[in-house]
């Protein structure tokens, strides 16, 4: 198994750009996620999914959609870049939706916005 | 409300000490909770978690952890530090609707041989 698997690596961005982040997991998790690290801040929430056709708002939604058409895929779309949007991002998933079920993470996407 | 505090947001030890990362947590349910360690440019990875049932958790790398409920906390431990162990950590603590994890801010450990 590849596990949770991100591209692009890195990715720089003019303000006003658009993008899409891909994640895949090919475990069949039910549960993936999208979550942001900022320095002094750690990990936050951006947008969930507890299965295919079902998505939710995270604690930092704003500026961000997403879809899950698919169990294995789970891409992360910027509208209009701007630079309070640099940070790390990192795809999550689990197996099932128990509060007590471990996600693991993929590599992350650098993402830089001038 | 669920959050985490992690006290201490660098820790330095000595090569063979005693490793003590501190985690406070705040949960309206009964909490579950989680130790993520993060080696530069990489992902997330599980040390140990605490669901239900024993209070002293046992992790990967010869790290533990103990819930404590009365004080709402769970440090995390490793009897002798090893300069592998040198790396960004991270305490979680679950949501109370679906598998969301809210972080601390995380405590950078430095091992110094």
């Amino acid at each position: 198994n590849a596990g949770v698997t991100q591209t692009p690596k890195f990715q720089v961005l003019k303000t006003g750009q658009s993008m899409t982040l891909q994640c895949a997991q090919d475990m069949n998790h039910e549960y993936m996620s999208w979550y942001r690290q900022d320095p002094g801040m750690g990990l936050r929430l951006i947008h969930y999914s507890v299965g295919a056709g079902i998505t939710d708002q995270g604690e930092v939604p704003n500026g961000y959609n997403v879809s899950r058409s698919t169990t294995e895929d789970f891409p992360l779309r910027l509208l209009s870049a701007a630079p309070s949007q640099t940070s790390v991002y990192f795809c999550a998933s689990s197996y099932g939706t128990s509060r007590a079920d471990t996600q693991y993470f993929g590599p992350g996407t650098r993402l830089t916005v001038l | 409300a669920q959050s985490v505090t992690q006290l201490g947001s660098h820790v330095s030890v000595s090569e063979g000490a005693l490793v003590l990362l501190r985690c406070n947590y705040s949960s309206s349910v009964p909490p579950y909770l989680f130790w993520y360690v993060q080696y530069p440019n990489q992902g997330l990875q599980l040390l140990l978690k605490y669901t239900t049932g024993a209070t002293l958790v046992k992790g990967i790398n010869g790290f533990e952890a103990e819930f404590k409920k009365s004080e709402t906390s769970f440090h995390l431990t490793k009897p002798s530090a090893h300069m592998s162990d040198a790396a960004e950590y991270f305490c979680a603590v679950s949501g109370t609707g679906a598998n969301n994890l809210f972080f601390g801010t995380g405590t950078r450990l430095t091992v110094i041989p």
